[in-house]
């Protein structure tokens, strides 16, 4: 019964390919998020959307495009990797509806390394 | 604008030490706190939170109080175990759909 799960766990591939990460939720929220972690824990959002809606867009490069087919699911899609790329990516989702006590609930993660 | 900062790690304790982690924040609006926990190679989890002032969020015997005069929400517990080796994470949010995370703290706990 996870609760937002991601996958792959790992994903290691080479500069220049281009890469999906997909994340679904069955909680039933209406705003799923994309944050990337790097080597020293710092957490950043990417992405957010409410309703399948892009709300959230912070200045990330136009490689990375996020897709939400539902509001079920968020999907991550990287071109053109770099190796500045590598990182941890948390989906995560919230039931943003209900105003600022929803809490986030997080993804196990994706470990991605471009080599 | 809205941030979080929080005391700079790693922090080593040993077992059944006191643990205080500090955590302060600017907001605009009343936000909502949280506590988040990260243990190697998960997910972050909602350890605790406090959604006004003097509210106090507590879970797995830590604790913390959202201190509205001094903007701070701190994270103590009186015993730490090995098990409460993780990393931390400060948070807040004011409208529930942009949330503020502090850089995190990293406890050892050692035998």
């Amino acid at each position: 019964d996870t609760a937002v799960s991601q996958t792959p766990k790992y994903l290691v591939t080479q500069m220049g390919n281009d890469k999906s990460i997909k994340c679904e939720q069955n909680l039933g929220h209406d705003t799923m998020y994309w944050y990337k972690q790097d080597s020293k824990k710092f957490l950043k959002i990417m992405f957010s959307y409410n309703n399948k809606e892009l709300i959230i867009n912070e200045t990330v490069p136009n490689r990375f495009s996020p897709k939400s087919p539902d509001k079920a699911h968020l999907n991550l899609h990287i071109n053109s990797l770099e190796l500045g790329d590598s990182a941890v990516y948390f989906c995560a989702s919230s039931q943003g509806g209900q105003g600022r006590n929803s809490p986030l609930h997080f993804g196990n993660g994706t470990r991605l390394t471009v080599t | 604008g809205d941030s979080v900062t929080q005391m700079e790690g790693p922090v080593t304790l040993s077992e059944e030490a006191f643990l205080t982690i500090n955590c302060t924040y600017t907001a605009t609006g009343y936000p909502s706190l949280f506590w988040y926990v990260q243990y190697p190679g998960e997910g972050l989890q909602l350890l605790l939170k406090a959604t006004k002032a003097d509210d106090k969020g507590s879970n797995k015997g830590f604790e913390a109080t959202y201190r509205k005069e001094t903007t701070s929400f701190h994270l103590e517990k009186g015993s730490v175990q090995v098990s409460d080796s993780a990393v931390y994470f400060c948070a807040l949010s004011t409208t529930g759909n942009q949330f503020y995370f502090g850089t995190g703290t990293s406890l050892t706990v050692i035998p």
